[in-house]
């Protein structure tokens, strides 16, 4: 069954140091997502993407975010310069279409600042 | 602006008793809803969606939903748990409306069986 993969599982960063979170989005899939959960609380919309662009953007998506689809298969998330509070699980997604198709989750990529 | 109340950060349940988780939503627009579930070291996983016909929705494991617009809820039951159902069970909503990019989720109930 095909599967969206996330890498690393887990990635421990110094304060002020920049990290790239990696997906592989299933292939034929268009709309890609970046999901992040802080221990404890709601699972939270980061962004979305579609057709080589930002569709849709939450408010937690400041400049120290980007998304990029660098090569037809990878999707990565980089935060330019890590803070405490961007501790968390963060879950890529893609969906064949919006949202009313099914969104496939990967299992997460564990960030921990210190 | 659309929002997911889930009562209950955690609910324990007999093997073999009702599973009812609850959920409600609110939304200005008619809603998308959706009940995923995450176990142990896993992502998130679809069960059901409801996306503007039948109102029961039937989800994979036995699980089904309810979508009753007079109540702003979308609860999901399972007649009988079973031990493997122990996880996180998330509710989400998103707006029926062109260009719905983003899941709204709810803090999510995790349920544990007991044998």
């Amino acid at each position: 069954e095909p599967e969206v993969t996330q890498t690393p599982s887990h990635q421990v960063t110094q304060m002020g140091q920049e990290v790239i979170l990696r997906c592989v989005p299933i292939s034929n899939h268009l709309y890609f997502y970046w999901y992040r959960q802080i221990l404890g609380q709601k699972v939270e919309f980061l962004v979305s993407f579609y057709n080589n662009e930002i569709s849709e953007k939450s408010e937690i998506f400041d400049d120290q975010f980007s998304v990029e689809r660098p090569d037809g298969s990878n999707f990565t998330l980089k935060i330019r310069s890590t803070k405490l509070e961007d501790s968390a699980m963060y879950f890529c997604a893609s969906s064949v279409g919006p949202l009313n198709t099914e969104a496939f989750f990967g299992q997460g990529t564990r960030l921990t600042v210190v | 602006a659309q929002s997911v109340t889930q009562l209950g950060s955690h609910v324990s349940v007999s093997e073999g008793a009702l599973v009812l988780l609850r959920c409600n939503y609110s939304s200005s627009v008619p809603p998308y809803l959706f009940w995923y579930v995450q176990y142990p070291n896993q992502g998130l996983q679809l069960l059901l969606k409801y996306t503007s016909a039948a109102t029961l929705v039937k989800g994979i494991n036995g699980f089904e939903a309810e979508f009753k617009k007079s109540e702003t809820s979308f609860h999901l039951t399972k007649p009988s748990a079973h031990m493997s159902d122990a996880a996180e069970y998330f509710c989400a909503v998103t707006h029926s409306g062109a260009g719905s990019y983003q899941l709204t989720f709810g803090k999510g109930t995790k349920l544990s069986v007991i044998p």
